[in-house]
């Protein structure tokens, strides 16, 4: 069955630090894949994909991720955190030719001064 | 830019009375959904339309059923409403097949 992991349930960091949440997905093939995040009272925000191509993706807000085949993983990272960055963010996988996604559980980042 | 716009935002309701929440995307596009978020477990789809005049059930679709009006609105309709309905409720669009989603605010259902 399809499915995607977030193993970070809630992460903290301090303003400037590097981030890095991780996503693990199974698919039989490459799915189409997403980071989303959501802040607080709010809805979904798109923050990047990844088709195909190049493996590295950029985002909005600084944010990038990188594609692993052999590692079936599609890991969030930004280099240096702002405290807006707090929220919590969403890998969801789309199987190709369908129209659903399939959501992690989320991880909620909080960011100290 | 409205997007996805969701009605009501907040909602008290007592177990067994019946509501219908309101989706409408001014997008133009093929794809709506319903989904419930709680605490835990991430996004789950609940109905989804490809198209209009077409439904189909996601993961969790007991207790709800959808209409897909038109092109530009999709409601989820709580016939009985049950406290494990107790949820934020989201709906989304999206264009073509595996395009990104765009998400309403969502509802805040609370069922006593």
């Amino acid at each position: 069955a399809q499915s995607v992991t977030q193993p970070d349930i809630h992460i903290t960091v301090s303003e400037g630090a590097s981030l890095e949440l991780r996503c693990n997905y199974s698919y039989g093939a490459t799915p189409y894949l997403f980071w989303y995040v959501q802040s607080p009272g709010q809805g979904l925000q798109l923050l990047l994909k990844y088709f195909s191509g190049d493996t590295l993706v950029q985002g909005i807000k600084g944010f990038e991720a990188e594609f692993k085949r052999s590692q079936s993983s599609f890991n969030l990272r930004k280099p240096s955190v702002h405290w807006s960055d707090a929220a919590e963010y969403f890998c969801a996988v789309g199987p190709i030719n369908t129209d659903k996604l399939i959501f992690g559980t989320g991880t909620r980042l909080q960011v100290f001064p | 830019n409205a997007g996805v716009t969701q009605t009501p935002k907040f909602q008290v309701l007592k177990t067994g009375q019946s509501m219908t929440l309101q989706c409408a995307q001014d997008m133009n596009h093929n794809s709506m959904y319903w989904y419930r978020q709680d605490p835990g477990m991430g996004l789950r789809l609940i109905y989804y339309s490809a198209s209009e005049g077409t439904t189909d059930k996601g993961e969790v679709p007991n207790g709800y059923n959808v209409s897909r009006l038109n092109k530009r609105e999709f409601s989820l309709r709580l016939e009985s409403a049950a406290p494990s309905q107790t949820s934020v409720y989201f709906c989304a669009s999206s264009g073509e097949s595996n395009q990104p989603q765009h998400f309403g605010d969502g509802t805040r259902l609370s069922i006593l």
